[in-house]
C-alpha cells in the first residue's frame, strides 16, 4: 500500500493567515491527489481532486499543488469556518490510502 | 445524499449489518466504497463495490470477515460485517466514487457508529 505522510500535524493559525499543509506520498503517483475536509461529528468534503482542481462549490480561497510525490495544500486567507482537519489521499494504484490529517486550530 | 444506518453496539465475535441509501441520484451508475473512522484516529478504506456488484474489493483487514452488497433496485449499499473484533470500533461512511475508475469519492453519508465492546 502507497503510505502518505502530512506534515504538519497539526497548526495554529489565526483568520486571514494563509495556511499550507504538505503530504507526502511514498512513492510517485503522478497527479492522482485529492484533499479532503472534515469538521467535527461530521463526513469528509472532497475540496480538491486529481491534485489541483477544486471540487464544484468550494471556495477559490483553497488550492492544490504538486505531482510525483510532494504535494501541497493551501488556504489563501483562513475563514473562520476553516477550522477543520485535512486530509490528503492517493487515488493512484488501490487501495487508497488517507494521509493522518492535519488539525487547522484557531491561535 | 447518503444516509448509513444500522451501527451499534455489539459483542467481540458478533455480526452488524450497515446499509447506505442513496436518493437523489442513481446509485446504480456509480462504484460505492466504505471508509471507517475509528474514534479519535484518520480514515480507513474499508471495501469498494463495482457499479453492478459483480466486483469486490476489500482491505486485508476485514477480507474474510465483512461482505460488501448492494441491491440496485433498491438504491442501497450494504456491508455485513462478521467476526467483529474490537479494532472494528469506529464510524463507518459509505461514499460514492466521483468518477467510475478513480477512488475519488465526493458525496458521503454522515456515518453510523460501530462500538465493539463486551
Amino acid at each position: 500500500d502507497i503510505q502518505m505522510t502530512q506534515s504538519p500535524s497539526s497548526l495554529s493559525a489565526s483568520v486571514g493567515d494563509r495556511v499550507t499543509i504538505t503530504c507526502r506520498a511514498g512513492q510517485s503517483i503522478s497527479t492522482y491527489l485529492n484533499w479532503y475536509q472534515q469538521k467535527p461529528g461530521k463526513a469528509p468534503k472532497l475540496l480538491i481532486y486529481a491534485a489541483s482542481s477544486l471540487q464544484s462549490g468550494v471556495p477559490s480561497r483553497f488550492s492544490g499543488s504538486g505531482s510525483g510525490t510532494d504535494f501541497t495544500l493551501t488556504i489563501s486567507s483562513l475563514l473562520p469556518e476553516d477550522f477543520a482537519t485535512y486530509y490528503c489521499q492517493q487515488s493512484y494504484i488501490p487501495p487508497p490510502t488517507f494521509g493522518q490529517g492535519t488539525k487547522v486550530e484557531i491561535k | 445524499q447518503l444516509v448509513e444506518s444500522g451501527g451499534g453496539l455489539v459483542q467481540p465475535g458478533g455480526s452488524l449489518r450497515l446499509s447506505c441509501a442513496a436518493s437523489g441520484f442513481t446509485s446504480s451508475s456509480y462504484v460505492m466504497t466504505w471508509v471507517r473512522q475509528a474514534p479519535g484516529k484518520g480514515l480507513e478504506w474499508v471495501s469498494t463495490i463495482t457499479a453492478s456488484g459483480a466486483s469486490t474489493y476489500y482491505a486485508d483487514s476485514v477480507k474474510g470477515r465483512f461482505t460488501i452488497s448492494r441491491d440496485n433496485s433498491k438504491n442501497t449499499l450494504y456491508l455485513q460485517m462478521n467476526s467483529l473484533r474490537a479494532e472494528d470500533s469506529a464510524i463507518y461512511y459509505c461514499a460514492k466514487r466521483f468518477t467510475s475508475n478513480l477512488d475519488t469519492f465526493d458525496v458521503w453519508g454522515q456515518g453510523t457508529m460501530v462500538t465493539v465492546s463486551s
